[in-house]
């Protein structure tokens, strides 16, 4: 069974920084692309970055290119996203989520709050 | 911004047939596959249909996709009152090099 579990959520002020992570099991991650999505409250959704397998191909948003650096530890089988200077529009609900056999997102986890005062 | 446009909310009947469209352009949905979620309230989205028509196990035979040039739709035959969420198209994009989503539509059964 696919879990994904994120961690790291909070509240940060304005400005800060703040990691989040993802914890991967019930698939072969070191062979699957992840990415990251977002939520603001009472928003839809909005796809912040992507990883590939290995680490080599990455993409981002604009909203965010910059400031959000992705990352993977396939030895732990855990997805990272490093966020500095939060804005009050990042606050949102972040999903960790496993990349199908094409592209789409096959799984995303219950997601990690993220709240950013100003 | 999203880039792919849905109607804000569908609604129908038990029973009835609902259909959500998902309208995009060449870089996108012309040129990508196309992929449905479902969000219930509270919960995280989950894969109804990837690959334009393609349903993962699980997911009930009512809902059903379909793919024509620059815009997609979603069908839900036999609506249920648990059908009620939101749910979002999505597509990878040449041009923009990123993942869009649509703007969600909410589905009320009356």
């Amino acid at each position: 069974e696919v879990q994904l579990v994120e961690s790291g959520g909070g509240l940060v002020q304005s400005g800060g920084s703040l990691r989040l992570s993802c914890a991967a099991s019930g698939f072969t991650f070191r062979s699957t692309a992840m990415s990251w999505v977002r939520q603001a409250p009472g928003k839809g959704l909005e796809w912040v970055s992507t990883i590939g397998p290995s680490g080599s191909t990455i993409y981002y948003a604009d909203s965010v290119k910059g400031r959000f650096t992705i990352s993977r530890d396939n030895s732990k089988n855990t997805l990272s996203v490093q966020m500095i200077s939060l804005r009050a529009e990042d606050t949102a609900v972040y999903y960790c989520a496993k990349h199908g056999l094409g592209k789409y997102f096959e799984y995303l986890g219950q997601g990690t709050l993220v709240t950013v005062s100003s | 911004q999203s880039v792919l446009t849905q109607p804000p909310s569908a609604s129908g009947t038990p029973e009835q047939r609902v259909t959500i469209s998902c309208s995009g352009s060449s870089s996108n949905i012309g040129s990508n596959t196309v992929t449905w979620y479902q969000q219930l309230p509270g919960t995280a989205p989950k894969l109804l249909i990837h690959s334009d028509i393609q349903r993962p196990s699980g997911v009930p035979d009512r809902f059903s996709g379909s793919k024509s040039g620059t815009s997609a739709s979603l069908a839900i035959s036999g609506l249920q009152s648990e059908d009620e969420a939101d749910y979002y198209c999505a597509a990878w994009d040449d041009s923009l090099k990123h993942y869009v989503f649509g703007t969600g539509t909410k589905v009320t059964v009356l």
